[in-house]
């Protein structure tokens, strides 16, 4: 079966830096996104990675490693508008993205 | 990037009737897609709406109790048929594309209650 797992939970304070980790499982792969969704909103992209190593972008990045199954989302300068869920999703072998169960993170002063 | 509307944004039914949510999209997208989306939880594709044919449904999803229409490119419908308080849940819509991009934007999403 296809399987991707994510902390449910993560909890941050202001300024600091915080790594949100997903591990993979699928029937082929095409790539990786991140998305961040806030309480009540729709998901918004982030991140797409499909080659190994780290993309930045801006406070944001994320690293893939394919042999390894797994990626990370890092988050640094943490804003207190960064509270949201962040979800893990693989592109598999049909094009159709799998998705984890997201990563809810709590940003504290 | 796409921008993505929605409608109605939330709505109240009662059990056994039928609601019809509208996508819009602002341009043309290769891809769109249905989501549900339960309170604290990730997303539950319900199926791949094709321009001028069938949709493609997900295991657990059928077209009697979800069809789908997607008369052109940019717009898309999804019925949730014969309501029953387990349908209560946001309902997304997704486009990706055009070509071979496969990054999805969303809607806003549609909040459904059931009663």
């Amino acid at each position: 079966g296809q399987n991707i797992d994510q902390p449910t939970e993560m909890t941050a304070t202001e300024g600091a830096i915080v790594q949100i980790n997903c591990t993979y499982q699928t029937s082929g792969f095409n790539g990786l996104f991140w998305y961040q969704q806030h309480a009540g909103e729709a998901p918004t992209f982030l991140s797409y990675n499909v080659l190994d190593g780290l993309e930045e972008k801006g406070r944001f990045s994320s690293f893939l490693s394919r042999s390894k199954g797994y990626s990370y989302l890092l988050l640094k300068e943490l804003q207190m508008k960064d509270s949201a869920s962040y979800l893990c999703a693989v592109l598999d072998s049909n094009y159709q993205l799998i998705w984890g169960a997201g990563t809810k993170l709590i940003i504290k002063p | 990037s796409a921008v993505i509307s929605q409608k109605p944004s939330r709505d109240i039914c009662q059990r056994g009737t039928s609601l019809t949510i509208q996508c819009q999209v602002d341009s043309q997208v290769t891809m769109m897609f249905w989501y549900r989306q339960q309170p604290g939880q990730s997303l539950t594709l319900i199926a791949t709406a094709n321009q001028g044919s069938e949709a493609t449904y997900e295991s657990g999803f059928v077209i009697d109790k979800f069809p789908i229409s997607r008369p052109n490119l940019t717009f898309s419908t999804l019925t949730v048929s014969n309501m029953s308080p387990e349908d209560s849940s946001i309902y997304l819509c997704s486009g990706s594309g055009p070509g071979d991009s496969y990054e999805q934007y969303f809607g806003p999403g549609t909040r459904l209650t059931v009663t």
